[in-house]
């Protein structure tokens, strides 16, 4: 089964609104996630690293006001996509490493965001 | 910096079909490398990884090699099937990992036609 779930698996908002995007980790404990962003027939781009307990680290050119990260707990990440627009409108998909000596990188089922 | 380069596609193949996709990447330290692969309307899964040079990952019949000299990690599958049609991304992670920080290729679109 899933060892990191995302919820939503899909959304539709109006434009101006906000919306909130969980990933979780199921089985371990991760006090980094990370957060991607996708376009359509396009690759994954890394948007923030997401750090349980402090603020996240975002990438360059990723609007950290726009794309609100809290890690609240070692097993919680939340994107928080304020006052979204159409253009915003992707697929959103989460990782986290599960550490110890294999280190895995778990991804989330990822979440498809509508800014209508 | 670093990055990762895929062949591309979409890439259409008979079943039973011999499958090469090419993957080079650009990058400081020793990289991990990884192939993932994303099923229609899915997340990604793992397919497969290599850790160090001359390393061969494998997992469901398919397999790419870490070469350092050629700066490359090509997925190989000798039969294909309709089911292993997807897009697959090639990846790398630097250094000690980074935790799990993944740069992504631009993702190959693998269609299987019966």
């Amino acid at each position: 089964g899933a060892v990191v779930s995302q919820h939503p698996s899909r959304v539709i908002c109006k434009s101006g609104t906000s919306v909130k995007i969980e990933c979780r980790s199921l089985d371990f404990q991760a006090t980094t996630m990370f957060w991607y962003r996708q376009f359509p027939k396009q690759s994954l781009m890394l948007m923030a690293t997401s750090n349980e307990g402090s603020k996240a680290t975002y990438e360059q050119g990723v609007e950290k006001d726009k794309f609100l990260i809290n890690h609240a707990s070692l097993t919680l990440s939340t994107l928080t996509v304020t006052s979204a627009h159409p253009e915003d409108s992707s697929f959103y998909i989460c990782s986290a490493p599960s550490g110890g000596s294999g280190n895995t990188i778990y991804f989330g089922e990822g979440s498809w965001l509508t800014v209508v | 910096g670093n990055s990762v380069t895929q062949m591309e596609g979409p890439v259409t193949l008979s079943e039973e079909a011999f499958l090469t996709i090419n993957c080079t990447y650009t990058a400081t330290g020793y990289p991990s490398l990884f192939w993932y692969v994303q099923y229609p309307g899915e997340g990604l899964q793992l397919l497969l990884k290599a850790t160090k040079a001359d390393d061969k990952g494998s997992n469901k019949g398919f397999e790419a090699t870490y070469r350092k000299e050629t700066t490359s990690f090509h997925l190989e599958k000798g039969s294909v099937q309709v089911s292993d049609s997807a897009v697959y991304f090639c990846a790398l992670s630097t250094g000690n990992n980074q935790g799990g920080k993944l740069i992504f290729g631009q993702g190959t679109e693998l269609s299987v036609k019966p």
